[in-house]
């Protein structure tokens, strides 16, 4: 099985703040990662298909960028509503989810 | 508007089954996957399957084969996950939630989740 991983497991940052997240496959798996924003209480919500591409509705601060086994998503500059925990998710065969990270309010 | 609607949570005892629904409206059943996730307290989501909904074709995580049946019934747009043997460490948020077909599939749509508690 292709084993995800995300980093920091956990970050401190201020509203303003650009915030990145690195996830890595233990394989290639091309461009099939997805990232998504969950808080509290609340289902996962999709960001970021394919890697780069931004899900309609998302604020255009929520970016991402990879491929092969290396990802980003980068958040420009923090809003209040952005603290919450984020999970990376390849589709290249299963549909695995990355053990996340979460991102407080400094 | 697309919406999943999961039933109401469960407690079980270890080594029942369980069975939950995710109901589906605002688009054509038939056209998408219903995947199913769930989450424990404080860990991450765990992706246990996937149904296509037009076939009945299934694709199970590894890890679930043998305990788990993921079924649906067309007439009602309605999509069910059955667990049986449960144990305590079953205890988790499930979710049913809508994909594409095959590679490169993305969550796009969520039920609000179904809490099955397994007492230990």
């Amino acid at each position: 099985d292709i084993q995800m991983t995300q980093s920091p497991s956990s970050l401190s940052a201020s509203v303003g703040d650009r915030v990145t997240i690195t996830c890595r496959a233990s394989q290639s798996i091309s461009t099939y990662l997805n990232w998504y924003q969950q808080k509290p209480g609340k289902a996962p919500k999709l960001l970021i298909y394919a890697a780069s591409s931004l899900q309609s509705g998302v604020p255009s601060r929520f970016s991402g960028s990879g491929s092969g086994t290396e990802f980003t998503l980068t958040i420009s500059s923090l809003q209040p509503e952005d603290f919450a925990t984020y999970y990376c998710q390849q589709s290249y065969n299963t549909r695995a989810f990355g053990p996340g990270t979460k991102v407080e309010i400094k | 508007q697309v919406q999943l609607v999961q039933s109401g949570a469960e407690v079980k005892k270890p080594g029942a089954s369980v069975k939950v629904s995710c109901q589906s409206s605002g688009y054509t059943f038939t056209n998408y996957d219903i995947n199913w996730v769930r989450q424990a307290t404080g860990q991450g989501p765990e992706w246990m399957g996937w149904m296509n909904p037009n076939s009945g074709a299934t694709g199970y995580s590894q890890k679930f084969q043998g305990r788990v049946t993921m079924t649906r019934s067309t007439s009602i747009s309605t999509a069910y996950l059955e667990l049986s043997d449960l144990r305590s460490d079953d205890t988790a948020v499930y979710y049913c939630a809508r994909s594409g077909f095959g590679m490169g599939v993305n969550f796009d749509y969520w039920g609000q989740g179904t809490l099955v508690t397994v007492p230990s």
